[in-house]
């Protein structure tokens, strides 16, 4: 079956530890993309990838760090610099259809900072 | 202000409702337009995808887009308690590799048996 996959499903992090959030997709899609869901705000995005050895900061990319070594894998690392990890951590990867980008998600990584 | 405006609800009907869900932009360079359907604790699932202005349906769901208002809605015709969720509006302005999209907050939808 094609999708996208994210590990591990929940994670906790102590202050001061980085965590890193794995994004798997066998979808054969060259761009990959990470966001950060809260409550009562939406999705935001963090880091984005349209190829291979390539990224993006997005809109909230402070305290976060990617790599994109392979297609297949996009993984992120949060970092001590980020003051406010927790949250729901989506990851999304897509090819153009009909002219845009439609982005199709994995299952989420819920991050809670203990 | 931000780009894009969805009321967060809840929004709570019977089985059987007809349901309206609405998004408000600013930027009129928006081209593209889709709605998601995300389950508690869930990834987002793309429900429809509609291109400039009109309508677009889909079972029992239509999306419409209306860019002189700067307003997108998705309607959910004979609703089911397996239609409650979070519905997302999400938009972009072009069809480069960028792939950017812009997320509205959500509104949570109850369907009440």
């Amino acid at each position: 079956d094609g999708g996208i996959t994210q590990s591990p499903k929940y994670l906790f992090r102590k202050e001061g530890q980085n965590v890193t959030l794995s994004c798997e997709q066998n979808l054969n899609h060259d761009a990959m993309y990470w966001y950060r869901q809260d409550p009562g705000q939406g999705l935001r995005l963090i880091y984005y990838s349209q190829i291979v050895n390539d990224f993006q900061k997005g809109d909230i990319a402070e305290g976060y760090s990617v790599s994109r070594e392979k297609k297949e894998s996009f993984p992120l690392t949060v970092t001590s610099a980020q003051k406010n990890p927790t949250a729901f951590y989506l990851c999304a990867s897509s090819i153009p259809a009909g002219g845009a980008d439609t982005q199709y998600f994995g299952p989420g990584t819920r991050l809670t900072v203990l | 202000q931000k780009e894009v405006e969805q009321d967060p609800g809840p929004l709570s009907v019977p089985e059987g409702a007809i349901v309206s869900l609405n998004c408000t932009y600013s930027n009129s360079a928006f081209q593209y337009f889709m709605w998601y359907r995300q389950y508690s604790r869930k990834g987002p699932e793309l429900l429809m995808y509609t291109y400039s202005s009109g309508n677009k349906e889909d079972g029992r769901f239509t999306a419409q887009v209306d860019k002189s208002s700067k307003y997108i809605s998705l309607f959910i015709r004979d609703s089911q308690p397996s239609d409650s969720a979070t519905y997302l509006c999400a938009m972009s302005a072009r069809s480069s590799n960028t792939g950017k999209l812009i997320f509205g907050q959500g509104t949570t939808l109850q369907v009440k048996p």
